[in-house]
């Protein structure tokens, strides 16, 4: 069955530092997100991409974070300088579309901000 | 706001009992639900989904019943194994992009 990779598994970065962690979603896919969930929490949505643009966005989502995809496989999310808050489970999803599709997501990036 | 949220933070069950985990939406016009559940150290797996024009679905061993009355979601897992010990998480979505989860429920099987 296809699946949603991650890379790392785990990060440990000083704060103010930047972050990149990738994702490589289900090759068919069209629509493509990136979730967190900080220890303990409920699974919290980021944002939401398609067609090269992004599409819907939460609140956490502020100037400090970007979204990419630099090539036909890889999604990756940006965190310029990193909070001590910014340290969670950050899970990224893809799905074939958006009306009758479920999110297939990855097993996700341990973010540890020190 | 508007917010998904789930009855009881952990249920105990014991193995071939059944297993029904409720969930309680606020948003009226949330029209797709979804539970997943997600095992230690690992991401959301879909479980099963309904629609909102939809009031029952039924997979392998689960069930999911809307009740759009109440607002109101629960998951039924028929015969409940030791590998269905994890945190069970309804989300929803309404005209946006964005999943909507719930604070989840931890379901534990015991022998």
């Amino acid at each position: 069955e296809p699946e949603v990779t991650q890379t790392p598994s785990h990060q440990v970065t000083q704060m103010g530092q930047e972050v990149i962690l990738r994702c490589v979603p289900i090759s068919n896919h069209l629509y493509f997100y990136w979730y967190r969930q900080i220890l303990g929490q409920k699974v919290e949505f980021l944002v939401s991409f398609y067609n090269n643009e992004i599409s819907e966005k939460s609140e956490i989502f502020d100037d400090q974070f970007s979204v990419e995809r630099p090539d036909g496989s890889n999604f990756t999310l940006k965190i310029r300088s990193t909070k001590l808050e910014d340290s969670a489970m950050y899970f990224c999803a893809s799905s074939e579309n958006r009306d009758t599709g479920y999110e297939y997501f990855g097993p996700g990036t341990r973010l540890t901000v020190l | 706001g508007e917010s998904v949220g789930l009855h009881l933070p952990t249920l105990s069950v014991q193995e071939g009992d059944n297993s029904i985990i409720n969930c309680a939406y606020s948003n009226s016009a949330s029209d797709y639900f979804i539970w997943y559940k997600q095992e230690s150290g690992k991401g959301p797996q879909f479980i099963i989904d309904i629609r909102s024009n939809m009031d029952k679905r039924q997979g392998q061993r689960v069930t999911v019943l809307l009740n759009k009355t109440v607002k109101h979601l629960s998951l039924q897992i028929a015969a409940t194994q030791p590998g269905d010990s994890a945190v069970y998480f309804c989300a929803e979505r309404n005209s946006g992009y964005a999943l909507n989860f719930g604070k989840g429920t931890s379901l534990l099987v015991t022998p």
